[in-house]
C-alpha cells in the first residue's frame, strides 16, 4: 500500500506570497494518478490539480502543479486571502496524505 | 452539471450498521467511479472504498475490507455506502464523490453525512 506524507504540516505565510507544498510516496506513482484537493472549514473538498499538473475546471493559473516519481509539488505563485485552507494529495484516487495547513502568518 | 447529493444526518448505536446514499445527476451516472471518504472531526481525509456503476465491482481500502459494502443503483443513479459494527472512532462525515473524466481524481463531491456513533 502506497502511503503519502505530506510537508510541511503547517506553513504560515503572508497574502501574495508563494507557497510550496510537498507530498511524498512511499513507491513511486505514476503522474497521471497524482491530484491535490483544497480544503475549506465546513466544506467538503475541492479538486485543483490532477495528472499531477493538469488544473481542474475553474482553477485558476496560480496554482500549480509538478512532479514525479515519488516527489510532487503544489504551488501557490500569489497567496489570495481564500487560499488560506487546508491541502491534501491523493494518488490513484484512493489515499491521501495527511494535509498541509496553509494559514495566514 | 454534476450533482451529488447524500442523505440526512444519522445517530447510531455502537454495534449497529449506517447506510448513507449519494444520488447523483447530471453526466452519466454508470461510467464514472463513485468513491466514499470520510472525515472523522479535525482530522484528515480518509478513502474508504469505490465502486463503477456499470461493472457493479467495488475496491475496498483495507482498513475497511469486511466492514463496508459500497453498491450503485443505475436505475435510480444512487450510490450506497453500508458501514457495520460501527464504533465511536466511525464518527465522521462521510463524502462521496466522482471521478472527474478519465483520470481517477475525485472532481465532484456530495455535501457530506454525518454519522455519529454513541451510546
Amino acid at each position: 500500500e502506497i502511503v503519502l506524507t505530506q510537508s510541511p504540516g503547517t506553513l504560515s505565510l503572508s497574502p501574495g506570497e508563494r507557497a510550496t507544498l510537498s507530498c511524498r510516496a512511499s513507491q513511486s506513482v505514476s503522474s497521471s494518478y497524482l491530484a491535490w484537493y483544497q480544503q475549506k472549514p465546513g466544506q467538503a473538498p475541492r479538486l485543483l490539480i490532477y495528472g499531477a499538473s493538469s488544473r481542474a475546471t475553474g482553477i485558476p493559473d496560480r496554482f500549480s502543479g509538478s512532479g514525479s516519481g515519488t516527489d510532487f509539488t503544489l504551488t501557490i505563485s500569489r497567496l489570495e486571502p481564500e487560499d488560506f485552507a487546508v491541502y491534501y494529495c491523493q494518488q490513484y484516487g484512493s489515499s491521501f496524505g495527511p494535509g498541509t495547513k496553509v494559514d495566514i502568518k | 452539471q454534476v450533482q451529488l447529493v447524500q442523505s440526512g444526518a444519522e445517530v447510531k448505536k455502537p454495534g449497529s450498521s449506517v447506510k448513507v446514499s449519494c444520488k447523483a445527476s447530471g453526466g452519466t451516472f454508470s461510467s464514472y467511479a463513485i468513491s466514499w471518504v470520510r472525515q472523522a472531526p479535525g482530522q484528515g481525509l480518509e478513502w474508504m472504498g469505490r465502486i463503477i456503476p456499470i461493472l457493479g465491482i467495488a475496491n475496498y481500502a483495507q482498513k475497511f475490507q469486511g466492514r463496508v459494502t459500497i453498491t450503485a443503483d443505475k436505475s435510480t443513479s444512487t450510490a450506497y455506502m453500508e458501514l457495520s459494527s460501527l464504533r465511536s472512532e466511525d464518527t465522521a462525515v462521510y463524502y462521496c464523490a466522482r471521478q472527474y473524466s478519465s483520470s481517477w481524481s475525485l472532481g465532484y463531491w456530495g455535501q457530506g453525512t454525518l454519522v455519529t456513533v454513541s451510546s
